[in-house]
C-alpha cells in the first residue's frame, strides 16, 4: 500500500472549516484513499473515504487533485470535540487484503 | 448496535503473569482485527480473521502473543508471560467485505508492572 505525508499538527479556531492535506504521490491506481481520526483516548473512528471522485458526508467531504497525489478532508464548520489525530490512509479495497495501516496522522487542535 | 466490545477496559498485571483481552465484534462483521498502540510505535496490527480463520498474523511480535476466534462473536487476545514491554493500549476492530470503513472498540489499557 502507498505511503502517505501529513503535517504533524494543525489548528482551528472553533466555527471555521478545517482543511487537512495529505500527500500520496505513489497511489496506484486502485488504491483508495481513507481518512480515520482518533480522539484522546478513544479507538479510532472512520470518517470518509473516496477514489478519485469529492465524497462528501455527515462528517466531512474529502477532495481528491485529478492526478490523485494529494487530498484534503474537510471538516466544514469546526467544533471543540474535533480536536484528535486525523489520520490518512491509502489502501487496495480488495477482499482477501482487507487491513488498515495507520502512520502518524495530523493533530488536530480546535480553538475556542 | 452496540458496536465492538472490549473487556476489560483496563488491566494491570505483574509481569510474568498471564493476560486474557477480549473482543465482541459487530454481528454479522466478516473481518476481526487486532492493532496495538504505544506512544513510541503508533497504532499497529497484530493480527486479523476471516470468517474466524487467522489470516495474517505477521504483526505479531513473539511467540508470547496468541489469538483465537472460537466463533463468529468473540475473539481473544492472550499473552503469557507478560512483560512490561507490552504495555500499550490493545484495540479490536471488525468489518464487513464491503463496508466503508472499520468499527473499533474503545481499547483495553494494558499496564504490565
Amino acid at each position: 500500500d502507498a505511503k502517505t505525508t501529513q503535517p504533524t499538527s494543525m489548528d482551528c479556531a472553533e466555527g471555521r472549516a478545517a482543511n487537512l492535506p495529505c500527500n500520496h504521490s505513489t497511489i496506484s491506481g486502485n488504491e483508495y484513499v481513507y481518512w480515520y481520526r482518533q480522539i484522546h483516548s478513544q479507538g479510532p473512528q472512520y470518517i470518509i473515504h473516496g477514489l478519485k471522485n469529492n465524497e462528501t458526508n455527515e462528517m466531512a467531504s474529502l477532495i481528491i487533485t485529478e492526478d490523485r497525489k494529494s487530498s484534503t478532508l474537510i471538516l466544514p464548520h469546526a467544533t471543540l470535540r474535533d480536536t484528535a489525530v486525523y489520520y490518512c490512509i491509502v489502501r487496495v479495497a480488495r477482499t482477501g487484503a482487507n487491513n488498515l495501516f495507520f502512520g502518524t496522522g495530523t493533530r488536530l487542535t480546535v480553538i475556542p | 448496535d452496540a458496536g465492538v466490545i472490549q473487556s476489560p477496559r483496563h488491566e494491570v498485571t505483574e509481569m510474568g503473569q498471564e493476560v486474557t483481552l477480549r473482543c465482541k465484534p459487530i454481528s454479522g462483521h466478516d473481518y476481526l482485527f487486532w492493532y496495538r498502540q504505544t506512544m513510541m510505535r503508533g497504532l499497529e496490527l497484530l493480527i486479523y480473521f476471516n470468517n474466524n480463520v487467522p489470516i495474517d498474523d505477521s504483526g505479531m511480535p513473539e511467540d508470547r502473543f496468541s489469538a483465537k476466534m472460537p466463533n463468529a462473536s468473540f475473539s481473544t487476545l492472550k499473552i503469557q508471560p507478560s512483560e512490561p514491554r507490552d504495555s500499550a493500549v490493545y484495540f479490536c476492530a471488525s468489518s464487513l467485505v464491503s463496508a466503508n470503513g472499520y468499527t473499533f472498540g474503545s481499547g483495553t489499557r494494558l499496564t504490565v508492572v
